[in-house]
């Protein structure tokens, strides 16, 4: 079945640092990725729709200067957190969609202290 | 529009019994209904998905069954384990076909299983 691998899973970082997470494909090409937060016992909350070779589409609310997203192939995307506070802390989880329907990866939990 | 409404929050079952969470949606441009599974610390996984064109699909001891009119589909788990203890949360999106739209989640269910 289609893989996704996000990594790190769990990082901590000190606030006013950035942090990247990446979302790969291993075995389908993902033409779109999709970024998702998701705090304790919540939902998961999309921040952003990402197209290979295209800018991101970020959803109302999310500061798309703060959330940098990159998906320079159809199996790499990447979401660097930049000058992380203590708010930002949550569970980042990403999905690729493509030749196959919505594929999740592990999640990366990022605590900043 | 985009909301997709999911029952109960939380659930509790005996082993051996049925699990069952529902969800209800507005937009009828949905054309895709998933369904995951969440363990702590982990991303979702996808259990069973549903198109409208079908009422009802099974896979093991997980079954989807769909009402378009009432626009309502549900999750039944048969037999259930401890094993699947777990967050459930439905979904539905817009083009389930050869492009993928962005996924509305439900808020999720907790169910517990009971020994």
């Amino acid at each position: 079945g289609a893989v996704v691998s996000q990594h790190p899973s769990r990082v901590i970082c000190k606030s006013g640092t950035s942090v990247k997470i990446e979302c790969r494909s291993l075995d389908f090409q993902a033409t779109t990725m999709f970024w998702y937060r998701q705090f304790p016992k919540q939902s998961l909350m999309l921040m952003a729709t990402s197209n290979e070779g295209s800018k991101a589409t970020y959803e109302q609310g999310v500061e798309k200067d703060k959330f940098l997203i990159n998906h320079a192939s159809l199996t790499l995307s990447t979401l660097t957190v930049t000058s992380a506070h203590p708010e930002d802390s949550s569970f980042y989880i990403c999905s690729a969609a493509g030749d196959l329907p919505y594929t999740f990866g592990s999640g990366t939990r990022l605590t900043v202290v | 529009q985009q909301q997709v409404k999911q029952s109960p929050q939380s659930l509790i079952v005996q082993k051996g019994g049925i699990s069952i969470i529902n969800c209800a949606y507005e937009n009828t441009a949905f054309d895709y209904f998933p369904w995951y599974q969440q363990f702590p610390g982990k991303g979702p996984a996808l259990l069973i998905a549903i198109r409208p064109d079908v009422s009802e699909k099974k896979e093991g001891r997980f079954t989807i069954s769909f009402n378009k009119s009432a626009k309502q589909f549900s999750l039944h788990i048969m037999d259930s384990q401890p094993g699947d203890s777990a967050t459930y949360f439905c979904a539905a999106s817009i083009g389930g076909g050869t492009s993928y739209g962005k996924l509305t989640f439900g808020q999720g269910t907790i169910l517990t299983v009971h020994p």
